[in-house]
């Protein structure tokens, strides 16, 4: 089963832009890469997800290499209300169809003013 | 979007009883629903994956007689702590994923539970 690594904490500024990077080594060919943030005593929301290359929605971009080993996400022009825990996920699709997704450690984000 | 919802959304109970809580698919129907536990400063944890109209499959070195699931409609999968004790005192999540396809998850906002 792929796990993911990320860094345990990150610290940013307003208005400036956040790229947290996510290793996963083992992702396997059917596995798509996930992102969700997570704020105290809530569940986790989706953020982006994606497949290969750059995904972009309306608040954040996805980038992926080739080889898929690492996924970055991109959170332009941070604002103190993007300081949470934020997670990357590989969903890996089981034989019966299903999958499961294991949660990594997260990256704790703390945007000051 | 899509819209995961549980009840209650927080529990206090004593010793040695049992707590269920519910997990609700508002706007979809989910065919699969994940359970997770999160202690204080710590990841979510896959507990179980519920399949509807069949047994759940639990992850390792989780108690299936202990947490009872059951799912027993496309919307709605339960959890059953049985037994609790304050071992057991956590925030538990659960999430499901839309039958149409795609890999997004939708996640519940959560449920704490305290065992005094």
């Amino acid at each position: 089963l792929a796990k993911t690594t990320q860094p345990i904490s990150m610290d940013s500024y307003e208005g400036q832009e956040v790229n947290i990077t996510c290793s996963h080594n083992n992702i396997a060919t059917n596995d798509y890469i996930t992102w969700y943030q997570q704020f105290p005593s809530q569940g986790p929301r989706f953020i982006i997800q994606g497949y290969k290359t750059k995904v972009t929605n309306e608040v954040a971009s996805l980038f992926i290499p080739a080889d898929r080993k690492s996924s970055t996400l991109s959170l332009p022009r941070v604002s103190l209300s993007d300081t949470a825990v934020y997670y990357c996920l590989v969903a890996l699709r089981g034989d019966t169809g299903g999958f499961k997704t294991i949660f990594g450690a997260g990256t704790r984000l703390f945007v000051k003013a | 979007g899509a819209v995961v919802s549980q009840h209650p959304s927080r529990v206090i109970c004593k010793s040695g009883t049992s707590v269920k809580i519910e997990c609700r698919s508002l706007d979809f129907q989910a065919t699969t629903m994940f359970w997770y536990r999160q202690f204080p400063k710590q990841s979510l944890m896959l507990m179980a994956t519920s399949n509807e109209g069949s047994k759940a499959t639990y992850e390792q070195g989780v108690e299936k007689d202990k947490f009872l699931i059951n799912h027993a409609s496309l919307t709605l999968s339960t959890l059953t702590v049985t037994s609790a004790h304050p071992e057991d005192s956590s925030f538990y999540i659960c999430s499901a994923r839309e039958n149409s396809g795609g890999y997004e998850q939708y996640f519940g906002p959560g449920t704490r539970l305290t065992v005094t």
